[in-house]
């Protein structure tokens, strides 16, 4: 089955700066994959996600690049602000019927 | 348009006894999936149901159980519960029928905590 691995765990910024999340999956049919944000006491909220036909999605300060020979895909944060600060994760389908999450990364913005 | 909604928001049980958690999709998704997210960790499959009928299921006991209603709305259930199962439970709907991409949203969760 699909497994996906993500790092950093934690990760901190300074206001303004950028942020880089990366994750990496083992199966090479998966042709869809979103990213999530976690707020405390909240459920996941999707953010954006990037199916296997393109290798960039942008969407205002949020990014996400796809690379399907090496099997990775990455979550890039431009301009952070403190209401940034969030759990994020990644995912992949682990058969059509459900999505594997990766571990997670706390993302902390310094101001 | 309302979101994924579901009840109780937090529920405290003990050992042993049973619980029946609540979700009521996005007007208009048929699919409606089950996960348990432990305390620092990403979400688990625990189910997924489209059009009343089971589509998929994680490695779970079973002593998970769920079901939808011609509504679409779902119920989960868990018998015999143990401090393990302590858990947000969070249930996602799709408008995808089983097969197509996975595009899900989630619900805020029911916190579930066994004493």
């Amino acid at each position: 089955g699909e497994n996906v691995e993500q790092h950093p765990s934690t990760l901190s910024v300074q206001e303004g700066d950028s942020a880089v999340i990366k994750c990496t999956y083992s199966d090479s049919a998966s042709n869809y994959f979103p990213w999530y944000k976690q707020e405390l006491g909240k459920g996941p909220q999707l953010i954006i996600d990037i199916r296997s036909n393109v290798g960039e999605k942008k969407d205002q300060r949020i990014a996400v690049t796809l690379n399907k020979t090496a099997k990775h895909f990455s979550l890039h944060i431009t301009e952070t602000q403190p209401e940034d600060s969030a759990v994020y994760f990644c995912a992949a389908p682990g058969g059509a019927q459900k999505l594997v999450f990766g571990q997670g990364t706390r993302l902390t913005i310094n101001p | 348009d309302a979101g994924v909604t579901q009840s109780p928001t937090h529920l405290i049980k003990t050992r042993g006894q049973h619980v029946t958690l609540r979700c009521s999709p996005i007007s208009g998704h048929k699919s409606v999936s089950w996960y348990q997210q432990v305390l620092g960790q990403g979400p688990q499959f625990i189910f997924q149901y489209y059009e009343k009928e089971e589509r998929g299921r994680g490695n779970f006991p079973d002593r998970f159980s769920a079901r939808q209603f011609p509504n679409y709305s779902s119920e989960l259930n868990v018998n015999a519960l143990l401090l393990g199962d302590s858990a947000l439970y969070l249930c996602a709907s799709t408008p995808h029928s089983p097969g197509t991409y996975n595009e899900q949203f989630f619900g805020p969760g029911t916190r579930l905590t066994v004493l």
